[in-house]
Formats: structure tokens, C-alpha cells, sequence
């Protein structure tokens, strides 16, 4: 079992660009989470797919934006980035209750 | 966004001390989890807990969920260098079908001496 899986691991973007990061999960995982986490902050949750829907969202703006597809993998987008999104993008599965995180992808804006 | 009460922000502690952490909300959660980050990785679940008052052990690791569902706590006996890492809580509201959102706190940067 391979876990839940991000890419790219780590990314560089310019102010004002678009990127777009990638999560598979856990095998056997529905349901797909995004955090963001701040240098030396706890996660903060961003959104939640499920069964392909955005079922739950925190307090960030439209900018944030994802997908998940029919095979339960995730996509994050931001667009129009700002210097204030560099962090660690964590990505989580789960099934029932326990989540279950990836590496991160560690993006950041100059 | 909401965040869990974790302090002090750093521990230091000699290798086979015990130390205790523990994390507190301002709201109710039905599910506590305590996750284990290392540098350049994603946070490692270490313990669920799922009812007020519930003590569960995983090795040296034992948690509690405080009975006013508003609290809970980790102890690691023996320390060893290896138990070094960013220990974070996490408050979770689990409904029936349904995954909810985990809430962090800031986690506590453990330090062992050998």
C-alpha cells in the first residue's frame, strides 16, 4: 500500500501564476482533504471532496479551488498567487474518521 | 481559523525522561487525534480516541480524551532521540457517514538529550 501520495514535492511559482497540485490516496480511501500549513502553524483545513463534490470548506478564499476524480484522486488549484501562499500543502484520505496525510508539497511564491 | 491551545511551543527533556502534553478548545470535539511531524514530512497519526474519558495506549505513547470532550493529553514514557518531532493535536466532529474537517492546534517541537 502506498499511502497517499503528492506531487510535485516541492514547487517554485511567480506572483500572480497558477498552479495546480496532485493527491492519490490511501487505497481503499473515499474522501480527500487539503490543508495548508504555514511555517510554524498546525494545518489549517482548506476543503474536503467527496464522491466528487466539495462537501466541506474552510476559510479560504475562491482563489482555492480543487477536483476529485471518479478513480478518488484530488487536484488543488490557486490561482492569481500571492507571497502569502508559500507553505507546506498537505493533502489527507480517509475512509472513516482517521485521516491520513502525504508528504506535502512545499510551494513557494516569489 | 480556529486553532487548539498547545503550549509551551518547545520541550526539551533528557532520553528516558517521560513528558506529558496536553491540548485544549474552547469547543466540544468527538474525536481527538494525535499526529507526529518530522522536518520534510507529512504529519504521522499516532493515536485516535474516540470517547470522553477513553485512555489508549500505542507502545510508549498513551493519550486520553478528557471527559469534557473539550480536552486531551499525551504521554510518552521513556524517551528515546527518535521521539523527536512537532507532536500536534487534532479535534475532529464525526457525524455518522460523513468525515468532518480536523482542527490543529500548533504543535509542540519535542527535544531529546541524549
Amino acid at each position: 500500500d502506498a499511502g497517499v501520495t503528492q506531487s510535485p514535492t516541492h514547487l517554485i511559482k511567480t506572483r500572480g501564476q497558477q498552479v495546480t497540485l496532485r493527491c492519490s490516496p490511501k487505497s481503499g480511501h473515499d474522501t480527500v482533504s487539503w490543508y495548508q500549513q504555514a511555517l510554524g502553524q498546525g494545518p489549517q483545513f482548506i476543503f474536503q471532496y467527496y464522491e466528487e463534490e466539495e462537501r466541506q470548506r474552510g476559510n479560504f478564499p475562491d482563489r482555492f479551488s480543487g477536483h476529485q476524480f471518479p478513480n478518488y484522486s484530488s487536484e488543488l488549484n490557486v490561482n492569481a498567487l500571492l507571497l502569502g501562499d508559500s507553505a507546506l500543502y498537505l493533502c489527507a484520505s480517509s475512509l472513516l474518521g482517521e485521516a491520513f496525510f502525504g508528504q506535502g508539497t512545499r510551494l513557494t511564491v516569489v | 481559523g480556529q486553532q487548539l491551545n498547545q503550549s509551551p511551543q518547545s520541550m526539551f527533556i533528557q532520553e528516558g525522561e517521560d513528558v506529558s502534553m496536553n491540548c485544549t478548545s474552547s469547543s466540544i470535539f468527538n474525536t481527538w487525534l494525535w499526529y507526529k511531524q518530522e522536518p520534510g514530512e507529512g504529519p504521522v497519526l499516532l493515536i485516535a480516541l474516540y470517547k470522553a474519558g477513553e485512555l489508549t495506549s500505542n507502545g510508549r505513547l498513551t493519550a486520553q480524551f478528557g471527559i469534557t470532550r473539550k480536552d486531551s493529553f499525551l504521554n510518552i514514557s521513556a524517551s528515546i532521540p527518535s521521539d523527536v518531532g512537532i507532536y500536534f493535536c487534532a479535534g475532529q466532529l464525526l457525524r455518522i457517514g460523513a468525515n468532518s474537517k480536523l482542527t490543529f492546534g500548533k504543535g509542540i517541537t519535542l527535544s531529546v538529550r541524549p
